[in-house]
């Protein structure tokens, strides 16, 4: 079975704090992405990986970065977080070619 | 832009009652569609997928879906409701276009959180 993991499942942080959310699969997948999660919202993508330091921007890229060093690790950063990003974000993995994704427990952040 | 439609935020079923819960994708070329089920403080877990071939899909835990390309819809089924199904149910899309080349990403419905009553 595709495990992903993420580092925390809750975490709390002040504005202007520099905030890492890591994300670790373990099946040799291509693509990896970071989507966050609002009620009333589903889930928007932030940004996507599909090769090792490659990225592209989703649809909500504004105040987020990301770091794909190794295939099986792509990390997400909030340079200055901000309390309109308290939200839950979800990490995915999968193959080239097949499309959807295999998705990790998530990260409940809040920003003070 | 395709997008997806969830009609229903939220969906109240009693058990052993079927359950319905509709998804419509807006696109001109079919793309590829997925049903996620969410349970509370989870992930998202994969319930099912359609890409080619048969348009009736069985996944997971009784449930199963068809993809009717006239009507650009995947609606998600279950004959008879398990107090265990309350969730929320999340369906998305993959552009055909984006499913054999690097992307892969998924555009997400808002999700309808389905409610079992005893």
């Amino acid at each position: 079975d595709v495990k992903v993991t993420q580092s925390s499942r809750y975490l709390v942080k002040r504005t202007g704090e520099k905030v890492f959310l890591e994300c670790v699969q373990d099946m040799d997948h291509e693509n990896m992405f970071w989507y966050r999660q609002d009620p009333g919202l589903g889930l928007r993508l932030i940004y996507f990986s599909y090769d090792v330091k490659m990225k592209e921007k989703g649809d909500i890229p504004e105040g987020y970065s990301v770091s794909r060093e190794k295939k099986e690790r792509f990390s997400l950063i909030l340079e200055s977080a901000s309390t309109n990003q308290t939200s839950m974000y979800l990490c995915a993995s999968g193959t080239q070619g097949k499309g959807g994704g295999n998705f990790g427990p998530g990260t409940r952040l809040l920003v003070l | 832009a395709q997008s997806v439609t969830q009609l229903g935020s939220h969906v109240s079923v009693s058990e052993g009652a079927l359950v319905l819960l509709r998804c419509n994708y807006s696109s001109s070329v079919p793309p590829y569609l997925f049903w996620y089920v969410q349970y509370p403080n989870q992930g998202l877990q994969l319930l099912l997928k359609y890409t080619t071939g048969a348009t009736l899909v069985k996944g997971i835990n009784g449930f199963e879906a068809e993809f009717k390309k006239s009507e650009t819809s995947f609606h998600l089924t279950k004959p008879s409701a398990h107090m265990s199904d309350a969730a929320e149910y999340f369906c998305a899309v993959t552009p055909q276009g984006n499913y054999g080349g690097s992307q892969g990403n998924l555009i997400f419905g808002k999700g309808t959180k389905l409610s079992v009553k005893p």
